[in-house]
């Protein structure tokens, strides 16, 4: 059964870039979308983008000025940046495998706060 | 940008049946929108149960089933148990790419 798991610093400062990866094992990126998804404390879940293994993207229209997913296929992980963070960009961070119609497995999540 | 609306909460009797919605602000939801329900307890990573409207993963539950229903999607849980108290999201496809969740149902047993 795949695995997915969310990495990076718990901590940034606000203006500064987010970078998280999610490193995928039991399986390979291949043949995959792969999304990243957030969830502010206390709040509902916000798509973030995709990935195809092949590198094309799709952003959230309200996040795609500052967003960028970019995937490492010889690494089998998938990276995340977000720059020029605010307070509101605090959440819990979430990576997704999808297929055509279908999301199944999912990561535990990273929590990041904006603070500083 | 598409709004996608579920109801805030929901109350269910353990053993009772009760159905949540997702409805888009574009129109009526179709089977290409591909609609996926999410489970999500506290402090926990949320679980993909339902893709494609009706399509089952392995690990869900035999009494959690996904329709079309007046022009919504539509999660029906039938048999409630008190661990089904949780909160559940929808996502639909909007074309282009794009993925939008609802701002999800509380779902109480009691």
């Amino acid at each position: 059964q795949e695995q997915l798991q969310e990495s990076g610093p718990g901590l940034v400062k606000p203006s500064e870039t987010l970078s998280l990866t999610c490193s995928v094992s039991g399986g390979s990126i291949s043949g995959y979308y792969w999304s990243w998804i957030r969830q502010p404390p206390g709040k509902g879940l916000e798509w973030i983008g995709h990935i195809y293994y092949s590198g094309s993207t799709n952003y959230n229209p309200s996040l795609k000025s500052r967003v960028t997913i970019s995937v490492d296929t010889s690494k089998n992980q998938i990276s995340l940046n977000l720059s020029s963070v605010t307070a509101a960009d605090t959440a819990m961070y979430y990576c997704a495998r999808v297929k055509p119609g279908q999301f199944d497995y999912w990561g535990q999540g990273t929590l990041v706060t904006v603070s500083s | 940008q598409t709004v996608v609306t579920q109801e805030p909460s929901l109350t269910v009797s353990p053993g009772g049946t009760v159905t949540l919605t997702c409805a888009s602000s574009t129109g009526a939801v179709t089977s290409g929108y591909y609609p996926n329900w999410f489970q999500q307890k506290p402090g926990q990573a949320p679980r993909t149960l339902i893709y494609s409207t009706s399509d089952k993963h392995s690990w869900t539950p035999a009494r959690f089933s996904g329709s079309l229903l007046g022009g919504k999607a539509a999660l029906t849980l039938s048999g409630v148990q008190p661990e089904d108290e949780a909160e559940y999201y929808c996502l639909l496809y909007c074309g282009g790419g794009l993925w939008v969740f609802g701002g999800g149902t509380k779902v109480t047993v009691l």
